[in-house]
């Protein structure tokens, strides 16, 4: 079983939509990441998360720490928001160590 | 303007020539590191380094070298390449190790080995 699972693994949907992207771990955080990798495969960090909620533009992110769990989301979705989002860990007991989700690939449509 | 930079972009090779993938930062930061990214797999922690003379083993070192020799260069080096060393390679960076600082990738370098 991987440490850091994302679901969905894909998804699609139409411009203007509420997009939900989801984070579950498995293992002792310090600090949560989100990333985005673009088509081209460049990765830009979108967000570090340790704990309550951030917000940049129409992103928002958050974290339950208890619950292992951190979501990201989109509001009124644009197809350049199109991206893989990624989810990575930095472990508690090891705060060098980054362990990555496998990413969730979005598809927005005009 | 602050960036990674990664050398060279695209890579084609044979299985046992050696190569060199080249890594730079201009943000003095000390925490530099590479992963490998392939299908279904995700991104994988090959070498990191939280200063200058000093690297650690990330989660898939084998078959891979790294020197830190100043505090901007990261280069990592494949002695002997083989085709399961065939992936998408980032370079990053962050200020320092710890939870409050973000990573900043290089723009990838795709390898291919025959």
């Amino acid at each position: 079983k991987n440490e850091v699972e994302q679901s969905p693994q894909n998804l699609t949907a139409q411009e203007g939509e509420f997009i939900t992207i989801n984070c579950s771990y498995s293992v002792g955080i310090s600090a949560l990441h989100w990333l985005q990798q673009h088509p081209g495969g460049g990765i830009v960090s979108l967000f570090m998360l340790s704990s309550g909620k951030k917000k940049h533009g129409r992103l928002i992110a958050t974290i339950n720490i208890q619950e292992k769990h951190s979501s990201l989301h989109i509001t009124a979705s644009h197809p350049r928001d199109s991206a893989v989002y990624i989810c990575a860990v930095r472990l508690f007991y090891n705060t060098d160590k980054l362990i990555f989700g496998t990413g969730t690939r979005l598809q927005v449509f005009p | 303007e602050a960036q990674v930079t990664q050398n060279p972009r695209y890579l084609i090779t044979v299985t046992g020539k050696k190569l060199t993938v080249t890594c730079s930062q201009n943000m003095n930061h000390e925490y530099m590191s590479w992963y490998r990214q392939d299908p279904g797999l995700g991104l994988r922690q090959i070498y990191y380094s939280m200063n200058v003379e000093v690297t650690d083993k990330g989660d898939v070192p084998e078959g891979y070298k790294v020197s830190r020799k100043e505090k901007r260069n990261f280069p990592l080096i494949l002695e002997s390449p083989s085709p399961n060393q065939t992936s998408l390679y980032f370079c990053a960076s962050s200020l320092i190790r710890g939870p409050s600082y973000e990573q900043y990738f290089g723009p990838g370098t795709r390898l291919t080995v025959t």
